[in-house]
């Protein structure tokens, strides 16, 4: 039972490149977030999406971009890396109906690095 | 503006100390609330949720919190703490309904339990 699955683990990233962290869940979950976790700042909301076709901003969306072709994948984009973005991401997901949509599981990480 | 908030930043604590951490919000009406652990390097985990019913509810590991609507209060409570406890505890409530429905995150508190 995977759960929620995030690749890269870890990346080092030269200011200027771009990359993508890919997320994916087995849960059929229609609810998938992005966020990122910086030392004594808590969680910051990126991205979320409601479905697939659907996504919309969180707190700090600048830098970033995301797409959800389908209900399994929620891939983050870094277009231009900044060293503002060195943070821990954590890509997330819950259950549609009611109670339950703040239930959230979490992926294991990833760890990045912007030099 | 809603929000949430966990008064203890840091805490320490020997073990077998009993630990009660704070979590309070502002929002008026129906809330789901949440407490999530964060063990050194991991991801986040869903330690307890209450929605409705008993104010208070259990969680693993021997936690409980206690929903206090009167003071818009929900306290993470555990009687006799472990080294295994080390971690950053997160505490998060869920309001709204809808499209206007969110997820608001306390900023953490970090709990070390020395052996």
């Amino acid at each position: 039972n995977a759960g929620v699955t995030q690749t890269p683990k870890f990346r080092i990233l030269k200011i200027g490149q771009s990359m993508t962290l890919q997320c994916t869940q087995d849960m059929n979950h229609n609810y998938m977030y992005w966020y990122r976790q910086d030392p004594g700042m808590g969680l910051k909301l990126i991205y979320y999406s409601v479905g697939a076709g659907i996504t919309d901003k969180g707190e700090v969306p600048n830098g970033y971009n995301v797409s959800r072709s389908t209900t399994e994948d929620f891939p983050l984009r870094l277009e231009l890396a900044a060293p503002s973005q060195t943070s821990v991401y954590f890509c997330a997901s819950s259950r549609t109906s009611g109670r339950s949509t703040g239930e959230l599981f979490f992926g294991e990480g990833s760890r990045l690095t912007v030099l | 503006a809603q929000s949430v908030s966990q008064h203890n930043h840091h805490v320490i604590l020997s073990e077998a100390a009993s630990l009660e951490l704070g979590c309070n919000y502002s929002y008026g009406g129906t809330v789901n609330l949440f407490w999530y652990v964060q063990y050194p390097g991991q991801h986040l985990q869903l330690l307890l949720k209450y929605f409705s019913g008993d104010p208070l509810v259990k969680g693993i590991k021997g936690f409980e919190a206690e929903f206090i609507k009167s003071k818009f209060s929900f306290n993470l409570r555990k009687p006799s703490v472990q080294w295994s406890d080390t971690a950053e505890y997160f505490c998060a409530v869920d309001l709204g309904a809808g499209n206007n429905r969110k997820l608001i995150w306390g900023l953490g508190t970090s709990l070390a339990v020395n052996p």
